[in-house]
């Protein structure tokens, strides 16, 4: 399988702990992005790196929530001491740098229930 | 007002039906217009792209964008079950940034 992959699938956890998520993007990709959506929302903008360079965070953004892509390839989404608000289904899509940067192939998603 | 407004439905239509799917929006710097279908607790799925205005037809889907109105619809002739989903537009600039999704419609097509 050559999509987007993410990992875990869903993750249950306790407030005040914290998650780590991670997004593996389709191989060629160099643009890595990260969503947040809730029920009958659409898909919020996080974050997104270009290569290794993260190059916008929404202004939106905690500053418990933290992202890397350490090689350019793989990423991760950190959420420290996590809050019942957190609550959210995590996307995280890719697409290249050239002309098409706006066809954002998606992953499945990670599904974070904090209780 | 909300950059990207979108009716949430839920849409139900029979099968066979021509469904038409809308979105308005505020920003005029948007230029690629994409619509996305997602199956519940799944990732959104990329449908179709479009740049600036015009029409652009794949299979049983048309995409049209009115820049002029800030106005963009996807149409889905000979509506399947398998349709049933829900349907996210999506703008951005012509860099390919500034990504926004609207809130989606619920769409049941029943057989």
């Amino acid at each position: 399988d050559t999509g987007v992959s993410q990992n875990p699938r869903h993750k249950i956890t306790k407030r005040g702990q914290n998650v780590t998520f991670r997004c593996d993007p389709i191989s060629e990709h160099n643009r890595l992005y990260w969503y947040r959506q809730t029920l009958g929302q659409g898909p919020e903008f996080l974050t997104y790196f270009q290569n290794e360079a993260q190059l916008e965070k929404s202004r939106l953004l905690s500053d418990r929530f933290s992202a890397e892509r350490p090689k350019g390839s793989f990423s991760t989404l950190e959420i420290q001491r996590t809050e019942q608000g957190d609550s959210a289904m995590y996307l995280c899509a890719s697409s290249t740098h050239s002309g098409r940067a706006y066809e954002q192939y998606f992953g499945p998603g990670t599904r974070l229930t904090v209780t | 007002q909300k950059e990207v407004e979108q009716d949430p439905g839920p849409l139900s239509v029979p099968e066979g039906a021509i469904v038409s799917l809308n979105c308005t929006y505020s920003n005029s710097a948007f230029q690629y217009f994409m619509w996305y279908r997602q199956y519940s607790r799944k990732g959104p799925e990329l449908l179709m792209y479009t740049y600036s205005s015009g029409n652009k037809e794949d299979g049983r889907f048309t995409a049209q964008v009115d820049k002029s109105s800030k106005y963009i619809s996807l149409f889905i002739r000979d509506s399947q079950p398998s349709d049933s989903a829900t349907y996210l537009c999506a703008m951005s600039d012509s860099y390919g940034q500034n990504f926004v999704f609207g809130p989606g419609t619920r769409l049941s097509v029943l057989p």
